[in-house]
């Protein structure tokens, strides 16, 4: 069975402040995602990684950066948290098949709050 | 911009009946299809994929219409755990490249099946 951890359920922060969201799988993929989903706007993709020390922007990277350092790690920074980053935050991995997509395998999410 | 159109819901139906979510998706380019489940305050999982000629899985019948980009999920004789939001997921398109990882998600169909 795919596993997938986030280091934290429930997050509380305060504005201004360096927040670190780890994300850990346990299946040797080579993808890696960080979502942020909210109400009536669903699931948006911030950044995703398809390997070691590679990053790609998603649809709203601004804010954000991530780091890849090994294959079962990759880590969502938010450099100066701010109000509107209060979101629940999703990671994801999957297999790089030939071909087409594989499925994306979800973390339980953590749910950060910025004061 | 690539954008998948579900209807919101919610869809309240009663036990045993058949339901059925439609989606619309904009990127012609797309290769893989998915439903995703996601119940309340858990992640997203992976409901089933979508191929070309429909398949089915026990009370679940999933369609593709990739003329008209529509996808379309029935399920027959509803039970109180189907109570979830159904995600239509969609990737960026072509068969290799980072376009291929990446995915885009619906808003979500809210479905409540009552006694």
């Amino acid at each position: 069975d795919v596993k997938v951890t986030q280091s934290s359920r429930y997050l509380v922060k305060r504005t201004g402040e360096k927040v670190f969201l780890e994300c850990v799988q346990d299946m040797d993929h080579e993808n890696m995602f960080w979502y942020r989903q909210d109400p009536g706007l669903g699931l948006r993709l911030i950044y995703f990684s398809y390997d070691v020390k590679m990053k790609e922007k998603g649809d709203i990277p601004e804010g954000y950066s991530v780091s890849r350092e090994k294959k079962e790690r990759f880590s969502l920074i938010l450099e100066s948290a701010s109000t509107n980053q209060t979101s629940m935050y999703l990671c994801a991995s999957s297999l790089s098949g030939q071909g087409l997509t594989d499925t994306q395998y979800f973390g339980p999410g953590t749910r950060l709050t910025v004061l | 911009r690539k954008e998948v159109e579900q209807d919101p819901g919610p869809f309240n139906v009663p036990e045993g009946a058949t339901v059925a979510f439609n989606c619309t998706y904009s990127n012609s380019a797309s290769q893989s299809f998915f439903w995703y489940r996601q119940d309340c305050r858990k992640e997203p999982k992976l409901l089933m994929s979508v191929y070309s000629s429909g398949n089915e899985d026990g009370r679940f019948t999933a369609q593709l219409n990739r003329a008209s980009q529509y996808i379309s999920l029935l399920i027959r004789d509803s039970k109180l755990s189907d109570s979830a939001t159904y995600l239509c997921v969609v990737n960026n398109g072509g068969d290799s490249g980072a376009g291929s990882y990446q995915l885009t998600f619906g808003k979500g169909t809210k479905l409540s099946v009552i006694p």
